[in-house]
């Protein structure tokens, strides 16, 4: 229940692309749904975060929709660069835990150029 | 700010030897957070702190790990006796608390055990 699945796996774009990252939860006390972007060979860092009393936020050329009944959320990456190319996160946090966050599996994307 | 640090980046040892991982979060910041990332299971929590006092190790694999935060700007993580199935990048984080979920990553310490 504590779940966060991720799809795709992977994903390979042309420059100028829109990447599309899908993940699903099942546990309705997650509050909070950030993405977090890693680079190889670096940590994951934060890139864009949504509450579920929020359907859709930007920032830049990354957007992330949210759909709370359908309890599902999505990153949107806008006129795709190669310098996108890393492995993206979802994750969720459970109501009162503090920071402690919950990974989805990952998704490589590799934009082409 | 520097930024967590973590030590040392990589580690190769043989199997049955002790590890230990360091980790200096964000001065500051009051949680720190250790995960392990693999291919098969990606990231992991194992265990985290609040304010130097470990709240949750539901996620440490099995007594040969544990870890420790001594104070607020030191922690490790040992493994004793490792295995070749420890092998994976053990990642450091931290976070002040204000902003649910923006954790602070280290760069990682990537362990293989032969």
């Amino acid at each position: 229940q504590q779940q966060v699945k991720q799809s795709p796996q992977s994903l390979i774009v042309q420059k100028g692309g829109i990447p599309i990252i899908n993940c699903a939860y099942e546990n309705t006390a997650f509050d909070y749904f950030p993405w977090y972007q890693q680079f190889p060979g670096k940590g994951p860092a934060l890139l864009i975060a949504i509450r579920p009393d929020v359907s859709e936020k930007k920032e830049g050329r990354f957007t992330i929709s949210f759909n709370k009944s359908a309890k599902q959320f999505s990153l949107h990456i806008m006129d795709s660069q190669p310098g996108d190319s890393a492995t993206y996160f979802c994750a969720a946090r459970w109501e009162t835990s503090g920071s402690r966050l919950t990974f989805g599996e990952g998704t490589q994307l590799t934009v082409n150029p | 700010d520097a930024g967590v640090i973590q030590s040392p980046r990589h580690e190769v040892t043989e199997m049955g030897q002790e590890v230990t991982l360091r980790c200096k979060p964000i001065s500051g910041h009051n949680s720190l957070f250790w995960y392990r990332q693999t291919m098969m299971r990606g990231l992991e929590l194992l265990i985290y702190f609040n304010n130097n006092v470990p709240i949750d190790d539901s996620g440490m694999p099995e007594d040969r790990f544990s870890a420790k935060m001594p104070n607020a700007s030191f922690s490790t993580l040992k493994i004793q006796p490792s295995e070749p199935r420890d092998s994976a990048v053990y990642f450091c984080a931290s976070s002040m608390g204000l902003l649910p979920g923006e954790l602070f990553f280290g760069e990682g310490s990537r362990l293989t055990v032969l």
